[in-house]
């Protein structure tokens, strides 16, 4: 079956834009979690979201932000770009109902603040 | 909470050795798992590791989880020129039922030297 799709893949903004990511999970998975990834802070933890809510927060400012839709795809947010929120910017989806749930992993989407 | 911590971080081998990567983590972690990442490519899951004394294996990987001492491992064995890339770990926290936050190491670049 078809694996997570994010799209852009590619993305170039400027300071003080915002941007819109999206992320379509494995069929039949309802959990998709965000997550972004830098050279200097490696792979850290936005957001999950289960059935359209946020099951669980990370620590980053309110800047960034998320939704889901009740087709389990999901869009994340970031407003007032800075230079440090360049990053990839990967989703990953599960079942979300099972303790032994493994995570898949999407290509991500490179974002480049200028 | 829960921090993990990898080493080396950097790790040049010649194909057909044996060597080690090590996962340490602070606090109780509901789970483990090894995540491998290609040079501009997504995370592929390569091991779950649910209880103390759990063993996985995949063709020259190896797995395991010392719940008490607070250490995964995960061992190469004979690498080839094709196990290059980086391999990150990850404890997790259930919430709700299911594991859907992941705390990564900082990763562990594997070179397979000729």
């Amino acid at each position: 079956k078809a694996g997570v799709t994010q799209t852009p893949r590619y993305l170039i903004k400027t300071r003080g834009q915002q941007v819109t990511l999206s992320c379509s999970p494995i069929s039949g998975h309802r959990s998709v979690s965000w997550y972004q990834q830098t050279p200097g802070q490696g792979l850290q933890f936005l957001f999950e979201y289960f059935s359209e809510t946020q099951r669980n927060k990370g620590n980053f400012p309110g800047r960034f932000s998320g939704r889901q839709f009740s087709n389990s795809r999901s869009e994340m947010n970031v407003s007032t770009l800075e230079l440090g929120d360049s990053a990839l910017y990967l989703c990953a989806s599960s079942l979300g109902t099972h303790n032994t749930d493994t995570q898949y992993f999407g290509p991500g989407t490179r974002l480049t603040v200028l | 909470e829960l921090k993990v911590e990898q080493n080396p971080l950097f790790l040049s081998m010649q194909e057909g050795k044996n060597y080690t990567i090590y996962c340490n983590y602070s606090t109780t972690s509901d789970r483990l798992y090894w995540y491998r990442q290609d040079p501009g490519k997504s995370l592929e899951s390569l091991f779950v590791l649910l209880s103390n004394g759990a063993v996985k294996q995949e063709g020259r990987l190896m797995a395991s989880l010392d719940t008490k001492a607070r250490l995964s491992t995960l061992h190469i064995t004979a690498a080839v020129h094709d196990l290059s890339a980086t391999y990150f770990c990850a404890g997790a926290k259930i919430y709700g039922g299911a594991t859907n936050k992941l705390i990564f190491g900082t990763g562990t670049l594997l070179a397979v030297q000729p």
